[in-house]
């Protein structure tokens, strides 16, 4: 079975600095995707970014970029310039198998 | 587009009880996905469906059913419910094939006193 590790509970950064959130994973597939959802307080699921296997390219959205070592299975979220409204909890998922995995989270403050 | 709907949004239920929570769609997925998210965790996958009439177990389906008699809606059904079963419950929808984002509901959540 596929596991994500999220290893910080929580992080707190200064606005407009750079904070990286750090995930891992296990698998023995090749072929899959990772995202990072962002759950602000009002609970909604909201994508983040996605990142495809088989491309070595980082993905990037904005401010928002990951760091992707496949050999590692190594999958960081990199946030520019962090906004007030970033303030969240961030999941790292794996998908699979044709199912999502879930890491269990890390809380991002922001710090005015 | 509505996108994928939840109801209701909050629910408080007594040991014992049945409920049904609902969950539709309205961007013609053929995948939909019921979680759960307990509080300080991330989500966990209760069941699945890959299109009208095919369900499947995820994580943790243990006291939960549910049906997919079309493509719009997939019910999520909990039977005797326990103190186990307080969670905030999700419900996401995907267009499968190589589009893989899943769109998710606002939630549920879900008490059992």
């Amino acid at each position: 079975a596929q596991t994500v590790t999220q290893s910080q509970p929580e992080m707190s950064v200064q606005e407009a600095e750079t904070v990286t959130l750090s995930c891992t994973y296990d698998t023995s597939e090749s072929d899959y995707y990772l995202f990072w959802y962002k759950q602000p307080p009002s609970r909604q699921m909201i994508l983040v970014i996605r990142q495809e296997a088989y491309k070595q390219q980082n993905a990037t959205e904005n401010r928002f970029s990951v760091n992707f070592q496949k050999a590692a299975k190594s999958f960081s979220l990199k946030i520019s310039d962090s906004q007030l409204g970033d303030a969240a909890m961030y999941f790292c998922a794996y998908f699979g198998n044709e199912k999502l995995t879930f890491g269990t989270g890390t809380r991002l403050t922001i710090i005015p | 587009n509505a996108g994928v709907t939840q109801t209701p949004k909050f629910r408080i239920l007594k040991i014992g009880q049945s409920m049904t929570l609902q969950c539709t769609q309205d961007m013609n997925h053929n995948y939909m996905y019921w979680y759960r998210q307990d509080p300080g965790m991330g989500l966990k996958l209760i069941y699945y469906s890959v299109g009208a009439g095919i369900t499947d177990k995820g994580e943790v389906p243990n006291g939960y059913n549910v049906s997919r008699s079309t493509t719009e809606d997939f019910p999520l059904r909990l039977e005797l419910a326990a103190p186990s079963q307080t969670s905030v419950y999700f419900c996401a929808s995907s267009r499968g094939g190589t589009s893989y984002e899943q769109y998710f509901g606002p939630g549920t959540r879900l008490t059992v006193t």
